[in-house]
């Protein structure tokens, strides 16, 4: 099984474009996550969703959004990106959440650029 | 505040036992996973624990003191792939994970 897969790999914007970041997992799981990581700090939660439908706010959910239409699929958008949004950003998903300890799951990444 | 602290860096040679360890200060605890994470690639998991002690997993091992709020990873055997960074993340009372800056290890031949 592919897991979760993001898309694009890599991608540099121009400061002030809308942007949607993908993550697809095909495990089934309930609940999604989108992270972002910078160099020298720990990931930090960007939005959350514990299952389809609904979706919650991290530590840094400024300047993002996020929708949860089906159990598969979790877009994060940035509508007008800043130069500060420059990071990796990490997508994941665990089977529940909302009271449980799974083991989260990560998809390879995307490298943003925003210039 | 939640905060987690680790070392940056760690140096070690192949073969050698290396020890990294972790302190946090979460509201509330659910556990604490350790991750590894190579250079331009995702986070993989490693181990988990919620009691107290260590659990042993192949050439990794990971401790747990909820007490002294402190955990550590071991790793035996050190072989060359092993060259990654280690992520402490305990869970908090939200079920959420608090993650560390990660500490680099790095293997000498």
């Amino acid at each position: 099984t592919a897991g979760i897969t993001q898309a694009p790999t890599s991608q540099i914007l121009a400061a002030g474009r809308s942007m949607t970041l993908r993550c697809t997992q095909d495990m089934r799981h309930n609940a999604m996550y989108w992270y972002r990581q910078d160099l020298g700090l720990g990931l930090r939660l960007i939005h959350y969703s514990n299952t389809a439908g609904t979706t919650g706010k991290g530590e840094v959910p400024d300047g993002y959004s996020v929708s949860r239409a089906n159990t598969d699929d979790f877009p994060l958008t940035l509508a007008s990106a800043v130069p500060s949004q420059t990071s990796v950003y990490f997508c994941a998903s665990s089977e529940t959440s909302g009271g449980h300890t799974d083991t989260q799951y990560f998809g390879p990444g995307t490298r943003l650029t925003v210039l | 505040g939640q905060n987690i602290d680790q070392p940056t860096e760690m140096t070690a040679t192949e073969g050698a036992i290396v020890q990294i360890n972790c302190t946090y200060q979460t509201s509330g605890f659910n556990g604490l996973f350790w991750y590894q994470q190579h250079a331009g690639e995702a986070p993989t998991f490693l181990s988990y624990n919620v009691l107290d002690g260590l659990e042993e997993k192949g050439r990794f091992s990971s401790f747990l003191s909820r007490s002294k709020g402190y955990s550590y990873l071991l790793l035996k055997e050190l072989q060359m792939k092993d060259s990654a960074s280690y992520l402490c993340a305990p869970m908090d009372s939200n079920y959420q994970l608090i993650w560390g800056a990660g500490t680099k290890l790095i293997i000498k031949p």
